[in-house]
């Protein structure tokens, strides 16, 4: 399996709503990232786990709250989120933390209402 | 901070043209990456090149790292509609990150 999934594929959510972003890899990838990207352009790092412990945070709101249960898995908890999170969250994972790149999710489309 | 500039933003060609893109950055990289994603979709990893100097060549697209690892170019020969999107360049940095650059739109039109 060399595949990270990503679900939902789209997610509309009212601003009071609480939703949960999914990632599963089983490729042994010790470590795995959210990132967020807008139209037209480059994905924003969120949050990196290595070995299923938070390792950055790169100074996001609170209302995103990653979640590592396990070495396969990773969530993205939302609540109370604004028009302007809407975007592109995608998920990656890789063996070398990087340095040979990343395998991507395909994504969760989210559009907050 | 460790930046990465890609050069052009946007690309419009002729099916079976040739075309590079650019990525250049004043920081020293212990490798670079290359991506290529299609909308809505995640970014797919086309190549990572580690060592100065060093050409990596799949099937039409050639690679290449410059030799002080602060810059790398992608060239496409014969371009076909199938290339068409958003060319990433992406590279290390310490403390676990990658940083990607603005990325280059491709349109090649049949």
């Amino acid at each position: 399996d060399t595949e990270v999934t990503q679900t939902p594929k789209h997610l509309v959510m009212g601003m009071t709503n609480k939703k949960s972003l999914k990632c599963e890899q089983h490729m042994g990838h010790r470590a795995m990232y959210w990132y967020k990207q807008k139209a037209k352009k480059p994905p924003e790092l969120m949050f990196v786990y290595s070995y299923e412990k938070l390792s950055i945070n790169e100074s996001v709101p609170s209302r995103f709250s990653p979640e590592c249960p396990n070495s396969s898995l990773l969530n993205l908890h939302l609540h109370a989120l604004q028009p302007e999170d809407s975007a592109l969250y995608l998920c990656a994972s890789s063996q070398d933390f990087g340095l040979y790149g990343y395998t991507f999710g395909s994504g969760t489309r989210l559009t907050v209402v | 901070t460790q930046l990465l500039e890609q050069s052009p933003q946007f690309l419009s060609i002729q099916e079976g043209e040739n075309l590079t893109v650019y990525c250049n950055s004043s920081s020293v990289f212990s490798s670079l990456q290359w991506y290529r994603q299609e909308p809505g979709e995640g970014p797919v990893l086309l190549v990572t090149v580690v060592t100065g100097g060093e050409v990596k060549k799949l099937k039409r697209l050639t690679f290449q790292f410059g030799d002080a690892r602060k810059d790398s170019s992608l060239h496409i020969t014969a371009a076909q509609p199938g290339d068409t999107g958003l060319y990433l360049c992406a590279a290390k940095t310490s403390y676990d990150k990658v940083i990607f650059g603005p990325g280059t739109s491709l349109s090649v039109i049949p």
